[in-house]
């Protein structure tokens, strides 16, 4: 069954460090790949997504992500985290055919120290 | 703020009741789709409507229904409600359908059934 990985349900970091959030799926062909953030109290908001072509994909915010087909990863990055970063990350999956459901990680709640 | 709109923001009712959330898509988009956010199931796709037609459905029990109206607003209906339905309900928009489109996520109803 096609399903979303986040390994990491916390992550703390230091402001200005930089930071990376783990998404590892599983599925037969390469998904569509989408990464949302949830401040509190918020819905989700697109920080970006990867259809095909350049693995390395840019966002808001900063962040950037980079698909690995070997690794069957997309891992979010960020060079340098921002108190107002705090949120919780979720990793989603489109599978390529069929009605396009997204599927959602368990999401990383991530925690900024000043 | 993604334009799409949800009401009630907070919603606090008896186990055995009936409620309904309403969703208004962003101006121009025809697909909704409605998510369930709890702790222990993460965020779980339930069902999507397509210009008022249902079009895809997910992890949604037989308590729940939904529909889409003329004006592309929907309604998501819970009866019979249970503890274990407390949960943040999602609604999200997008164009089309019949591809992979960026959903844009409303703030959510927090549901509470005591």
């Amino acid at each position: 069954a096609q399903s979303v990985t986040q390994p990491d349900i916390h992550i703390t970091v230091s402001e200005g460090a930089s930071l990376e959030l783990r998404c590892n799926y599983s599925y037969g062909a390469t998904p569509y790949l989408f990464w949302y953030v949830q401040s509190p109290g918020q819905g989700l908001q697109l920080l970006l997504k990867y259809f095909s072509g350049d693995t390395l994909v840019q966002g808001i915010k900063g962040f950037e992500a980079e698909f690995k087909r070997s690794q069957s990863s997309f891992n979010l990055r960020k060079p340098s985290v921002h108190w107002s970063d705090a949120a919780e990350y979720f990793c989603a999956v489109v599978p390529t055919s069929g009605t396009y459901k997204y599927i959602f990680g368990t999401g990383t709640r991530l925690k900024v120290l000043a | 703020d993604s334009g799409v709109t949800q009401t009630p923001k907070h919603l606090i009712t008896a186990t055995g009741q009936r409620v309904t959330l309403r969703c208004s898509p962003r101006s121009g988009d025809l697909s909704v789709y409605w998510y369930q956010q709890s702790l222990d199931q993460g965020l779980q796709f339930l069902i999507q409507y397509y210009n008022g037609e249902e079009r895809a459905k997910g992890n949604i029990l037989e308590r729940f229904s939904a529909q889409q109206f003329p004006d592309l607003h929907s309604e998501l209906n819970l009866s019979s409600l249970e503890l274990g339905d407390s949960a943040l309900y999602f609604c999200a928009s997008s164009v089309a359908s019949g591809e992979v489109y960026e959903q844009y996520f409303g703030p959510g109803t927090r549901l509470t059934v005591t």
